[in-house]
C-alpha cells in the first residue's frame, strides 16, 4: 500500500524554468492538498482539490498552477520558477474535510538558482 | 486569517523527564484538533487527535480547552526517539482543510 507518492524527490531548477510536481494517491481519497514548508514559516497551503476536476487556491497560490484530471493524481506546476520558490513541497490527501488527519507524501525538495 | 500559535523552542529535556507543549488557535469555529510529529527532513505524521474530554495514548496525553482555544500535549518518561518537531494542527471545517502551527522543536538529551 503506497499511500501518497510524490515525484521527483529532489530537483534543482534555473530561474525561469518550468516543472511539474506529481502527487499520486492510491487510497481513493477525494481531497488533495499541496503545501510548501520553509524554515520558520511552517506548512502553508498552496492549492487544494475537493474532487476530480476541481481545484481551489490556498494561502500562497501565486506562481503555481494545479490540475486534478484524475482522482488519484494532483499536479503542481511552476511555469517560471523563481528563487523564492525554493522550498520543500508536501502533498497530502484525505477522504473528507473532517478526516481524522491527512496522509502526506515524503516531499519534494526544490532549489531554484 | 486562521492562526495556530506555538512556542518554537527548542525544548531541551533530559531523557525520562516529562515535557508539555501548548498551542492556541484563533478560529473559534474549529472542529477538530490534532498533534502531528515531524522528524528532520521528513513528512509530518499524525501523532494523535485531541478531544474535549482529553485523551491518552501510552506516554502521550492531549487536552483541549475550547473556551480558552488552547491545546496541550504532555509526554511522560521521554525517550531519545521523541526528539522531533511537534505540530499543533486545527481543522476549521472548511474545504481548505487543516491549519498548521509552525511547530515546537523538542530535543531529548541522554
Amino acid at each position: 500500500n503506497a499511500g501518497v507518492t510524490q515525484t521527483p524527490k529532489f530537483r534543482v531548477l534555473k530561474t525561469g524554468q518550468s516543472m511539474t510536481l506529481l502527487c499520486a494517491q492510491d487510497m481513493n481519497h477525494e481531497y488533495m492538498y499541496w503545501y510548501r514548508q520553509d524554515p520558520g514559516m511552517g506548512l502553508r497551503l498552496i492549492h487544494y482539490s475537493v474532487g476530480e476536476g476541481t481545484t481551489a487556491k490556498g494561502e500562497v497560490p501565486d506562481g503555481y498552477n494545479v490540475s486534478r484530471l484524475k482522482k488519484q493524481n494532483f499536479l503542481l506546476g511552476l511555469e517560471s520558477a523563481a528563487p523564492s520558490q525554493t522550498s520543500v513541497y508536501f502533498c497530502a490527501s484525505s477522504y473528507s474535510r473532517q478526516a481524522n488527519g491527512y496522509t502526506f507524501g515524503s516531499g519534494t525538495r526544490l532549489t531554484v538558482v | 486569517r486562521k492562526e495556530v500559535e506555538q512556542d518554537p523552542g527548542p525544548f531541551n529535556v533530559p531523557e525520562g523527564a516529562t515535557v508539555a507543549f501548548n498551542c492556541t488557535y484563533s478560529n473559534s469555529a474549529s472542529q477538530s484538533f490534532f498533534w502531528y510529529r515531524q522528524d528532520c527532513r521528513k513528512e509530518p505524521k499524525l501523532l494523535m487527535s485531541v478531544y474535549s474530554s482529553g485523551n491518552e495514548d501510552g506516554r502521550f496525553t492531549a487536552q483541549l480547552n475550547r473556551a480558552s482555544q488552547y491545546i496541550s500535549l504532555l509526554i511522560r518518561d521521554s525517550k531519545l526517539s521523541d526528539s522531533a518537531t511537534y505540530l499543533c494542527v486545527v481543522n476549521g471545517g472548511g474545504a481548505d482543510g487543516l491549519t498548521f502551527g509552525k511547530g515546537t522543536h523538542l530535543i531529548i538529551q541522554p
